[in-house]
């Protein structure tokens, strides 16, 4: 299967810990893009990185949230002292060109207790 | 800001029958459009996408969009209990990232 790949799957973790995801995207595919999602809403737009430039940042995204494309390849999202508010599932996507179809991955469900 | 609107649903139609799903977006600059569907606990998968007005066909979807009155819709025909699911509108406007609705719940009962 060529298609997005997130790990994990799911985490839980302790209010105040870090966490740090994994996103590998489709190869050809020089677009990544993360997006958070809670119940009932559309995925929110985190940030996004062409090739190993991160292009853009949204507001949600404060400073405890840093994200990396070191080679222009796989993508690590990482959350610093954890809250509540950051439990959601955290959507990766990847994209050949600005404007083109996004594919997800199956994203990471981030449970904080 | 940029705004894309959807009814939230549920949406529910009987087998067979043809599912109509809308959205609305808030800027006119917009150059791309894509419907994604979502069962619940997964993630958005790509169904379908259009760039110019018109409708544009596969299968049994089909994506209608007019840029004049900011609306995008997808027709999903012969309705199959498993199109239940939250279809999601997304659109692009220049270098900007997508911007997603809150997505219409559809129901079709068997």
């Amino acid at each position: 299967d060529t298609g997005v790949s997130q790990n994990p799957r799911h985490k839980i973790t302790k209010r105040g810990q870090n966490v740090t995801f994994r996103c590998d995207p489709i190869s050809e595919h020089n677009r990544l893009y993360w997006y958070r999602q809670t119940l009932g809403q559309g995925p929110e737009f985190l940030t996004y990185f062409q090739n190993e430039a991160q292009l853009e940042k949204s507001r949600l995204l404060s400073d405890r949230f840093s994200a990396e494309r070191p080679k222009g390849s796989f993508s690590t999202l990482e959350i610093q002292r954890t809250e509540q508010g950051d439990s959601a599932m955290y959507l990766c996507a990847s994209s050949l060109h600005q404007g083109q179809p996004q594919h997800f991955g199956d994203g990471t469900r981030l449970s904080i207790l | 800001q940029k705004e894309v609107e959807q009814n939230s649903g549920p949406l529910s139609v009987p087998e067979g029958a043809i599912a109509s799903l809308n959205c609305t977006y808030s800027d006119r600059g917009s150059q791309s459009f894509f419907w994604y569907r979502q069962y619940s606990g997964k993630s958005p998968e790509l169904i379908m996408f259009i760039y110019s007005n018109g409708d544009k066909e596969d299968g049994r979807f089909t994506a209608q969009l007019n840029k004049a009155s900011q609306y995008v819709s997808l027709l999903i025909r012969d309705s199959q209990p498993s199109d239940s699911a939250t279809y999601l509108c997304a659109v692009f406007s220049g270098n900007t990232p997508l911007v997603f609705g809150k997505g219409t719940r559809l129901s079709v009962i068997a």
